[in-house]
């Protein structure tokens, strides 16, 4: 069975610039978190949809951010105008369900904001 | 608001020797606990839960009592391997909270050989 997938695994851009991430989350997981790693700290929860519907997006940094998933299977993340303290790493995670089951993690798309 | 707190890296130790991962949590509502391992180039996974207050979890070696009183769960093993070089992070979900995850900051680990 295919895990979490986010191409491409690195994305470097130059502040003012908008950038996309996309996630295409374990066939059948209902449920899709996005997080933020800024380097050296743990992940941090940004949003997270139950299939299409988002279910809390309260950690957004700013209206910079959006996210999307229209089908409620792949999904994208966007900042618009990024800065240099977006830069971290974005990582999806898929699951069955919202009730407490485990939490699949992709690897991730490291952001590099100049 | 939910918050965890766990042993600063990096920590450095010979392979054979023991370790400890101090973490410590703060809510107000029930908690689950869980220890999660993330190695160069790939997402968190899961290393394992602990539901109920006073049970331990363990896997691959691995383990840790969800001590209610203390409000800590303590990530131990007897014997590190080089293999176990990776980063740690103790997390904890609450009741009603849509299986959102609340992560510490992590802990290298660097086992030498």
């Amino acid at each position: 069975e295919a895990g979490v997938t986010q191409p491409p695994r690195y994305a470097v851009l130059q502040e003012g610039q908008a950038v996309s991430f996309w996630c295409d989350p374990i066939s059948g997981h209902d449920t899709l978190y996005w997080y933020q790693q800024p380097r050296d700290q743990g992940p941090q929860l940004l949003v997270y949809f139950r299939d299409e519907a988002v279910i809390d997006n309260s950690q957004l940094p700013s209206d910079r951010f959006s996210a999307v998933r229209p089908k409620g299977t792949n999904s994208t993340l966007k900042i618009q105008s990024a800065k240099q303290g977006d830069t971290a790493t974005y990582l999806c995670a898929s699951s069955f369900g919202s009730g407490g089951y485990e939490q699949y993690f992709g690897p991730g798309t490291r952001l590099t904001v100049l | 608001g939910d918050s965890v707190t766990q042993t600063e890296g990096p920590v450095t130790l010979s392979e054979g020797t023991s370790l400890t991962v101090n973490c410590s949590y703060e809510t107000k509502q029930y908690p689950t606990l869980f220890w999660y391992v993330q190695y160069p180039g790939e997402g968190p996974q899961l290393l394992f839960k602990v539901p109920k207050a006073n049970e331990k979890g363990s896997n691959r070696g691995f383990e840790a009592t969800y001590n209610k009183e203390a409000t800590s769960f303590h990530l131990q093993k007897a014997s590190v391997q080089e293999s176990d070089s990776a980063v740690y992070y103790c997390a904890l979900r609450v009741s009603g909270s849509f299986n959102k995850l609340t992560f510490g900051a992590g802990t290298r680990l660097a086992v030498c050989p």
